[in-house]
């Protein structure tokens, strides 16, 4: 089955303590994005990368790291979290063709995140 | 800078109304559009998606959309809401050259009551 997973589904932590997580597709998609939804504020897209190793800044990238080692993986890095990264994180991926990605996301379950 | 609006922050309908939500976007050069929807508690899923042709497309449940190239509106419908088409929807644009995210609308949250 085609599907982006997500880990963990639920998380709590403290101020400043280092987290990562973790996303992975097995539908061989170049394209991968990380994105948070706040109430009001929609969704906005934190990093994203269009193949191993290739990555980019979205619109709210601070406090934020990612990497792409592998082509099915995606994780995203909290150094020192803190309490305004309290939040609802979504992993996505698509395929990428020669004028760019479709735009056809396909999206993981989703992260619930809350520092305090 | 790209940018997409979507109307109507919260919408309610009674059911079997029917429904319109705008969405319209900022870019100058050729787009590939998008309706995504998120039912209560799940992830969001691909409601529609217009890339060339005609310009009137059909999506699962019902729903369609318009895109008006000389407005850039992409419009959501559906002629007669269910209580199960209660969720948020978003719009999105992804500027057809590489290298570009994908844009998404702030979101519409949809209420129906049966």
């Amino acid at each position: 089955e085609a599907q982006v997973t997500q880990n963990p589904r639920y998380l709590i932590t403290v101020t400043g303590k280092k987290l990562t997580v973790t996303c992975s597709q097995n539908m061989n998609h170049e394209y991968m994005s990380w994105y948070r939804q706040d109430p009001g504020l929609g969704l906005r897209q934190i990093y994203y990368s269009m193949n191993v190793e290739v990555t980019d800044k979205g619109d709210v990238p601070e406090g934020y790291k990612v990497s792409r080692k592998e082509k099915r993986n995606f994780p995203l890095i909290l150094e020192s979290p803190s309490p305004n990264q309290t939040s609802l994180y979504f992993c996505a991926s698509s395929l990428l063709t020669g004028m760019g990605h479709t735009g056809e996301l396909f999206f993981g379950e989703g992260s619930r995140l809350t520092v305090l | 800078a790209q940018s997409v609006s979507q109307h109507n922050h919260h919408v309610i309908l009674s059911e079997a109304a029917s429904l319109e939500l705008g969405c319209n976007y900022s870019y100058g050069g050729t787009v590939n559009l998008f309706w995504y929807v998120q039912y209560p508690g799940q992830h969001l899923q691909l409601l529609l998606k217009y890339f060339s042709g005609d310009p009137l497309v059909k999506g699962i449940k019902g729903f369609e959309a318009e895109f008006i190239k000389s407005k850039f509106s992409f419009n959501l419908r559906k002629p007669s809401v269910q209580w199960s088409d209660t969720a948020e929807y978003f719009c999105a644009v992804a500027p057809r050259q590489a290298g570009t995210a994908l844009i998404f609308g702030k979101g519409t949250t949809l209420s129906v009551s049966s």
